[in-house]
C-alpha cells in the first residue's frame, strides 16, 4: 500500500523556535507538495519539488522554506516559528506526467504554536 | 486566478438519503477535476478524478459529473450512511499537469443513523 508519512502528528512550540516537519514516501514519486489548511480558508500551497535538490515556492511561501536532499523526504522549515503559523500542514506526493494531479496525501501535521 | 467554491459548507442528512455535493470554478479551462474526501484530523483521500474530456465518473455508490461550460461539477451520493460522514473537497490543477491544486473550502456531510 503506497504511503505518505509525516513524522509528526501533533507538535506545540513557542513563538521564535524553528520548527522541521519531515514527509517520507516509499513510491519512488518525483512530486512532493507542502499545503497549510486552515478553517474558512481551504488549502493552499505552500512549496512542491518536482526533483531532489529542487523546489519552487507556492502561494504562501513567506515563513517558509523547505529541503529536499533525497527523493523520499519533502522537510518543510519554520526557521523562526509565529503563532500565525498554527496550522494543519499536509504532505503530498504524485509522479510525473498524467499522474501529477493524483496526489497521495500524508494525515498531516497539526502545529500550534504559542 | 481560478477559484473553486463548494455549497453548502455543511450538510446533515439522515441515512439512507441520496445527496447531491456542489464544486464550482472560475475557469473554465481546467485540465481535471477532483474529488477528495477527508476524515476529521486526517489526511485526504482521493475519490474520483474527472478528466476534462469525461463528463462523469462513477465508483461504487459515488457519481461525480463535470459540466466544463458551465464550471461546475456534483458529487452524487447514493444511499448515504454514517461512515459517509466526512469533508468532502474538490480541486482542479492550477495549470495542466503539474499537481498544483486549487482546493475548494470543504462540504462537512453529517450523515445521522
Amino acid at each position: 500500500d503506497v504511503k505518505v508519512t509525516q513524522s509528526s502528528r501533533y507538535l506545540v512550540k513557542r513563538t521564535g523556535e524553528k520548527v522541521f516537519l519531515e514527509c517520507v514516501q516509499d513510491m519512488d514519486h518525483e512530486n512532493m507538495f507542502w499545503y497549510r489548511q486552515d478553517p474558512g480558508l481551504g488549502l493552499r500551497l505552500i512549496y512542491f519539488s518536482y526533483d531532489v535538490k529542487m523546489k519552487e515556492k507556492g502561494d504562501i511561501p513567506e515563513g517558509y522554506s523547505v529541503s529536499r536532499e533525497k527523493k523520499e523526504r519533502f522537510s518543510l522549515i519554520l526557521e523562526s516559528a509565529s503563532t500565525n503559523q498554527t496550522s494543519m500542514y499536509l504532505c503530498a506526493s504524485s509522479s510525473p506526467g498524467s499522474g501529477a494531479n493524483v496526489l497521495t496525501f500524508g494525515a498531516g501535521s497539526r502545529l500550534t504554536v504559542l | 486566478k481560478q477559484e473553486v467554491t463548494q455549497i453548502p459548507a455543511a450538510l446533515s442528512v439522515p441515512e439512507g438519503e441520496n445527496l447531491v455535493l456542489n464544486c464550482s470554478f472560475t475557469d473554465s479551462a481546467i485540465y481535471n477535476l477532483q474529488w477528495f474526501r477527508q476524515d476529521p484530523g486526517k489526511g485526504l483521500t482521493s475519490l474520483l478524478l474527472i478528466q476534462s474530456s469525461q463528463r462523469e465518473q462513477t465508483s461504487g455508490r459515488l457519481n461525480a459529473s463535470l459540466d466544463k461550460s458551465s464550471g461546475r461539477s456534483t458529487l452524487y451520493i447514493a444511499a448515504s450512511q454514517p461512515g459517509d460522514s466526512a469533508t468532502y473537497l474538490c480541486a482542479v490543477p492550477s495549470s495542466s499537469n503539474t499537481g498544483k491544486l486549487i482546493f475548494g473550502q470543504g462540504t462537512t456531510l453529517q450523515v445521522k443513523p
